[in-house]
């Protein structure tokens, strides 16, 4: 089925170890974004990528890097996690600028703990 | 204070009854979102809209510019409606990547 996969669906890390979100979407839409979710505030924006090859930060970058070296795919690294890193992390895609219903599909969100 | 607000946080309902949820913004916008996230799920698009009124079967997104407010109604409401409703916006100055500001959502129960 077409739309955003995220691996993996649930994670549970020791403080100070890395690890690799990844995010694939087979729509070819042009942006991709990475959010967390944490209990009573709304989804917060970690970093974008508005084509392959590009990537921005976003509200809460610090502490993840994100690549993006092909158009479908887009990372999120942990380097070293740490405890306040415990969240739910929601991969998005859209389609570019000046698409007249640029839409707006998420994955199912990957749950991540860190003790 | 948030640029997304929604009111109420939480909101039962008993099977049947007629639901609104509202979402203001304090931002010039572009468009509004809304989503749905069913417990432990994902997120799921509802509407996205920049003017005026959206139907789907039984839901209602309605928007107001000029007020800065939006609503989403529920007819005849059924429990496998419970889930959280998450309003979005793009502001204008995002329209170069879409970027969307969220509100904390609202918990709805529906109860049998």
């Amino acid at each position: 089925n077409a739309g955003v996969t995220q691996t993996p669906k649930f994670r549970v890390l020791k403080t100070g170890q890395s690890m690799t979100l990844l995010c694939a979407q087979d729509m070819n839409h042009e942006y991709m974004y990475w959010y967390r979710q944490d209990p009573g505030m709304g989804l917060r924006l970690i970093h974008y990528s508005v084509g392959e090859g590009t990537t921005a930060k976003g509200e809460v970058p610090d502490g993840y890097n994100v690549s993006r070296l092909k158009k479908q795919n887009f990372l999120l690294g942990l380097e070293s996690a740490a405890p306040s890193q415990t969240s739910v992390y929601f991969c998005a895609s859209s389609s570019g600028q000046g698409a007249f219903n640029y839409g707006y599909t998420f994955g199912s969100g990957t749950r991540l703990t860190v003790v | 204070k948030n640029e997304v607000e929604q009111s109420p946080q939480n909101l039962t309902a008993q099977e049947g009854e007629f639901i609104t949820i509202n979402c203001s913004y304090s931002v010039g916008i572009s468009a509004l979102h809304w989503l749905q996230q069913h417990p432990g799920g994902g997120i799921v698009s509802l509407f996205m809209l920049s003017s005026g009124k959206k139907k789907h079967g039984r839901l209602i997104a309605t928007i107001n510019i000029q007020e800065k407010h939006s609503s989403l109604h529920i007819t005849a409401s059924h429990p496998r409606d419970s889930a959280v409703y998450i309003c979005a916006v793009r502001s204008r100055g995002d329209g170069a990547t879409n970027k969307l500001i969220f509100g904390t959502g609202t918990l709805l129960a529906v109860q049998p």
